[in-house]
């Protein structure tokens, strides 16, 4: 089975308030991963990436977190916007005997209510 | 702008119909990768040439083929159709197969419909 998976399909936030989006892995030996974000009709976006040596790491308005005792990652946004509506999927790339594969979550959708 | 290109962007094709859906790329990245993703659901890796080499995941059918005449083209041919294959296809780049933390670039997808 994947080795990521997120807790919730569909979350609505308020604009201006601050999203959390949450994705659990299950392989304690993983220690890179990724937060892309899809919009409607697109193709997938690289948000921002974590390494296991780091608990948090922050870029503009987004924060990812990483507690790798729990096995788990979230993705915060702060002050959501109307442009932060997306699907956002956690993944972690893999090195395959031939390549570099990504092992996606199963993805939350981001609504933002005005 | 360096970037990955996807056509058509919306394909319509029979059952059992052949259809060819194509990827370029400016970037001069050595893999491409073609995911297909189902609504509603994550990008599954279809495969990837790194460089010339083609490297096909276990579970891939072999319905589904693909080429890459040279760095910048890449093509996923589906031989026949089936109602289970209509999705957003998804093509991406990136530099180095051996670097795990290159970043994956991606096109605006082909979304496949069959009837």
């Amino acid at each position: 089975g994947e080795s990521v998976g997120l807790h919730l399909p569909t979350l609505s936030v308020q604009e201006g308030d601050n999203s959390i989006i949450n994705c659990a892995y299950s392989n304690s030996a993983s220690d890179y991963f990724i937060w892309y974000k899809q919009e409607s009709g697109k193709g997938p976006q690289f948000i921002i990436d974590i390494r296991s040596n780091m608990d948090k790491r922050q870029g503009q308005r987004v924060t990812v977190l990483l507690n790798k005792t729990v096995k788990h990652l979230s993705l915060q946004i702060a002050a959501t916007q109307p442009g932060d509506s997306a699907v956002y999927f956690c993944a972690e790339p893999q090195v395959t005997g031939g390549g570099n594969k990504l092992t996606f979550g199963t993805g939350t959708q981001l609504k933002v209510e005005l | 702008d360096a970037m990955v290109i996807q056509n058509p962007r919306y394909q319509v094709t029979q059952f059992g119909k052949p259809v060819t859906l194509s990827c370029s790329q400016t970037l001069n990245h050595n893999v491409m990768y073609w995911y297909q993703q189902k609504s509603s659901q994550a990008p599954k890796l279809l495969f990837h040439y790194y460089d010339k080499d083609f490297n096909n995941e276990a579970d891939t059918p072999d319905n589904f083929q693909s080429r890459r005449p040279n760095t910048s083209f890449c093509f996923l041919d589906i031989r026949s159709p089936g109602l289970g294959d209509a999705a957003m296809y998804l093509c991406a780049t990136s530099r180095d197969r051996r670097e795990r933390i290159n970043e994956q670039f991606f096109g605006p997808g082909t979304r496949l419909t069959v009837l």
